[in-house]
């Protein structure tokens, strides 16, 4: 069985650095795409980043409002995915989901989900 | 950036209703159009991918169509679980980008 297991969301300061993980198992974590995608409260989903899998060229992307704060890793020894976030601001208030799809053909989507974990960003 | 628009942003409606949501990107974006179901308290669900391809497990009500811009999901005879907010999501260029969501509540 697929399972994406997110933890390390809590309340933080502004200005302040949070690292969440996703905890991968049920399939061959290093073959697969992953993404995290957050959403604030009462709002819609907003995909953050993704990173490609080595075999696909390990590349990572990240959406704008992130990029140069947000660092997104891959340990495939340990199944698990990172998500490092620095200098965090109240927009940064969000349900953060660890996402991916095991089919390997496109379009890219997301199947599976995590349970997600709250990062709360306030004074 | 890819903007993703839906309509309608709310409807209400009745069980057995047909429902029809549009999305329309701001480019083309071919086929690499997914929807997802959100109830509250879940993460998203995937419905359909590549625009018209059922996810596995996923009821036959429902259908999605389109290509290039604009893409529509069809919800032939609603059902009393199906009572949800639905999401677009375009994958054919970083950033990824939703449309806003269209909320599906009872009449």
């Amino acid at each position: 069985e697929v399972q994406l297991v997110e933890s390390g969301g809590g309340l933080v300061k502004p200005g302040g650095s949070l690292r969440l993980s996703c905890a991968a198992s049920g399939f061959t974590f290093s073959n697969f795409w992953l993404s995290w995608v957050r959403q604030a409260p009462g709002k819609g989903p907003e995909w953050v980043g993704r990173f490609k899998s080595k075999i696909d060229g390990g590349t990572i992307d990240y959406a704008a409002p992130v990029k140069g704060r947000f660092t997104i890793s891959r340990d495939d020894s340990e199944n698990t995915l990172y998500l490092q976030m620095n200098s965090l601001n109240t927009e940064d208030t969000a349900i953060y989901y660890c996402a991916t799809d095991l089919s390997r053909r496109p379009p890219p989507r997301w199947s599976y989900w995590g349970q997600g974990t709250l990062v709360t960003v306030s004074s | 950036d890819i903007q993703m628009t839906q309509s309608p942003s709310s409807l209400s409606a009745s069980v057995g209703d047909r429902v029809t949501i549009t999305c329309r990107a701001s480019q083309s974006i071919s086929n690499y159009l997914n929807w997802y179901q959100q109830k509250p308290g879940k993460a998203p669900a995937l419905l359909m991918y590549a625009a018209s391809s059922l996810q596995s497990g996923v009821p036959s009500r429902f259908s999605g169509s389109g290509s290039g811009t604009d893409f529509t999901l069809i919800i032939s005879s609603l059902q009393p679980e199906d009572f949800a907010t639905y999401y677009c999501q375009q994958s054919y260029s970083v950033p990824l980008t939703f449309g806003g969501g269209t909320r599906v509540d009872i009449k």
